[in-house]
């Protein structure tokens, strides 16, 4: 089983910085099958990113994702005030997937 | 659109079997897509729990190895549903469980696109 660490843990940013939020997995994501969600609290998770760097429908510009193999990063350019919120990655293979443990992106 | 919905009883007795329902609408449950369940402890992360292939009269299941004895995923295709059942429940299991669809990348049916609100069911005597 894949499994993937996400750093930091917590990140403390102002309005308008940007983020990189990491995703580590302990072996080798084929076909970079991996994707980013969102999620605010009280709210279901909302896809971002899938393939590692194709936004879903509808996201900002401003999320982006990068990466391969074992090392895929999400940027979030110029936060927005609606953008702090819990994410996480996850990846699929072999008909399982696995999430992330998350990252917390908070005011500052 | 597709909308999804969780419904379910809200508390459960540890032993017992937990059985949850998701309805899928705005859209086919048989269109060759495959469908899922994930839950949340109250503040923790997020854990899959299994996913169902439906297509016409075929369906595959796939469950997380760490539930498999206890969890049975299943389609109705004539209410447009697709339902968990889990069973010897403890308190470790109390979690918002949320229903969605994966998404097809390539040939891989590898993330979820579209989530139902999710459902908390807490296991408690």
């Amino acid at each position: 089983e894949i499994v993937l660490t996400q750093s930091p843990g917590t990140l403390s940013l102002s309005p308008g910085e940007g983020a990189t939020l990491s995703c580590r997995a302990s072996q080798n994501v084929r076909n970079n099958n991996l994707a980013w969600y969102q999620q605010k609290p009280g709210q279901a998770p909302r896809l971002l990113i899938y393939g590692a760097s194709s936004r879903a429908t509808g996201i900002p510009d401003r999320f982006s994702g990068s990466g391969s193999g074992t090392d895929f990063t999400l940027t979030i350019n110029r936060l927005e005030p609606e953008d702090f919120a819990v994410y996480y990655c996850q990846q699929y293979g072999s008909f399982t997937w696995t999430f992330g443990q998350g990252t917390k992106v908070e005011i500052k | 659109q597709l909308q999804l919905q969780e419904s379910g009883p809200g508390l459960v007795k540890p032993s017992e079997t937990l059985s949850l329902t998701c309805t899928v609408s705005g859209g086919s449950l048989s269109s060759s897509y495959y469908w899922g369940w994930i839950r949340q402890p109250p503040g923790k992360g997020l854990e899959w729990i299994g996913a169902i292939y439906y297509s016409g009269n075929t369906y595959s299941t796939y469950y997380n190895p760490s539930l498999t004895s206890r969890l049975t995923i299943s389609v109705d295709s004539s209410n447009s549903q697709f339902s968990l059942k889990l069973s010897f429940l403890t308190a470790a299991d109390t979690a918002v469980y949320y229903c969605a669809r994966l998404g097809r990348n390539g040939g891989s049916y590898s993330y979820f696109d579209y989530w139902g609100r999710g459902t908390l069911v807490t296991v408690s005597s």
